[in-house]
């Protein structure tokens, strides 16, 4: 089983949709969870970040973890045509200072005009 | 603000030569270094981390190396590349636990 679970879509949607993106996990250790966006050939650029359990929120972006159900959401509201792209979860815990993200596989998202 | 610089953008080697590509971060001192490497469709795959100077832990046995010269710089090598050593190369930095930051990727495709 792998750490980090999400489902790879691809994921189409109608503009003005509102998206939801999921990871599961079963490091009960993990506290900090991310959220990256990557557009075609470029690197991944981080979106959210949130430490421990809770709702985070940032314009049409929210991130929610919910840590007794090993379970981190993103939700994009208002779903523009400039959303698509592949979104990644990324988590990490307290014991691993290194600083080495364990990436969920990415979810390819697509939102038609 | 900090910045990474990632280069070259994109690279076609033929199969046994050498490689190199370079990473070099500004605006923060003693990052967490990382190179990572992600094939077409699919997630992102660790292949080295370093945390400081010299310092360098690798993921995964393949047919790659990496060196930290200096504090913000990280390289990533080969000696000889095989037609599987294509794929798009990210180096990244963090300064703990949580946000890493990315470079713009270096697509290199194997001949």
């Amino acid at each position: 089983q792998k750490e980090v679970e999400q489902d790879p879509g691809p994921l189409s949607v109608p503009e003005g949709a509102i998206v939801s993106l999921n990871c599961t996990y079963s490091n009960s250790a993990f506290q900090y969870f991310m959220w990256y966006r990557q557009y075609s050939r470029k690197g991944p650029e981080l979106l959210m970040y949130t430490y421990s359990s809770g709702n985070k929120e940032d314009g049409r972006f929210t991130a929610q973890v919910d840590k007794s159900s090993k379970y981190i959401s993103l939700f994009i509201r208002d779903s523009q045509p400039s959303d698509s792209a592949t979104y990644l979860c990324a988590m990490n815990s307290i014991y691993n200072q290194g600083g080495k993200l364990i990436f969920g596989q990415g979810t390819e998202l697509s939102v038609k005009p | 603000s900090q910045t990474i610089h990632q280069w070259p953008a994109t690279l076609v080697q033929p199969v046994g030569s050498p490689l190199s590509l370079e990473c070099t971060v500004e605006g923060t001192s003693n990052p967490n270094l990382y190179w990572y490497r992600q094939a077409a469709g699919r997630g992102l795959q660790l292949l080295f981390y370093s945390v400081g100077i010299g310092q360098i832990s690798s993921e995964v046995p393949q047919n790659l190396s990496a060196s930290r010269p200096q504090d913000r710089q990280f390289i990533l090598s080969s000696k000889k590349l095989l037609l599987s050593d294509s794929g798009f190369y990210l180096c990244a930095w963090s300064v703990g636990p949580a946000e890493a930051f990315f470079g713009q990727g270096t697509r290199l495709t194997v001949v």
